[in-house]
């Protein structure tokens, strides 16, 4: 059974840092990409980072993109998402998101397992 | 890419028929997923591609749809089904999602 636990949210001042964690089990984690997905009541979901299966492909989007890093441990099976210079728009629950099996292509697709998610706050 | 969904909510019983439309600003061919959500739980993959029931998800649940517009549709509501829907597309990233489709009782 896939299992996907997040770790490492929690509140944090504007400009500042958090590193979010995702244990993966259950399946073969270095051979899918994955992705980070967050969702807040106002603005719904949204993907903000993606990774390929072997980490050299990364994909951020346009709101988090200079700001958020995402990588991975294919030996730990472990999904990092380090999040700088964060700000009240980014409070949100994160949730990281395993891919839908898509081949040799770097690129996610859809995500066929999600965690629970990791709750972020960013307030002063 | 933009993504629409309507109706934003819908009002049904159990054994209705229901359809959710969701349209992309661009054409995304048939690079669409559905997903289902409940209250304080993740989303649940439906389907994938656009036409395609996931395994272990009900028959009833069904997708079509090409280029921008896309459909979901439930064919006999069950209690279990009442959640909000959000179709998902995975053509160019950043990724985006529709705002979600609230189906209730």
């Amino acid at each position: 059974e896939v299992q996907l636990l997040e770790s490492g949210g929690g509140s944090v001042q504007p400009g500042g840092s958090l590193r979010l964690s995702c244990s993966a089990s259950g399946f073969r984690f270095r051979d899918y990409a994955m992705g980070w997905v967050r969702q807040t009541p106002e603005k719904g979901l949204e993907c903000v980072s993606a990774i390929g299966a072997k980490g050299a492909d990364t994909y951020y989007s346009d709101s988090v993109g200079g700001r958020f890093f995402i990588s991975r441990d294919n030996y730990r099976n472990v999904l990092y998402l380090e999040m700088t210079s964060l700000r009240a728009e980014d409070t949100a629950l994160y949730y990281c998101a395993k891919s839908t099996p898509v081949g040799n292509r770097p690129a996610p697709d859809a995500f066929d397992s999600w965690g629970l998610g990791t709750m972020v706050i960013v307030s002063s | 890419i933009r993504l629409t969904q309507s109706p934003s909510s819908l009002s049904a019983s159990t054994g209705d028929r229901v359809t959710i439309t969701c349209r992309a600003s661009q054409a995304i061919s048939t690079s669409v997923a559905w997903y289902q959500q409940k209250p304080g739980e993740a989303p649940k993959l439906l389907i994938y591609p656009a036409g395609t029931v996931q395994s272990g998800v009900p028959s009833r649940f069904s997708g079509s749809g090409s280029g921008t517009d896309f459909t979901l549709t439930i064919s006999w509501l069950q209690s279990e089904d009442f959640a909000t829907y959000y179709c998902q597309q995975y053509y160019d990233f950043p990724f985006t999602f529709g705002p979600g489709t609230k189906l209730d009782i």
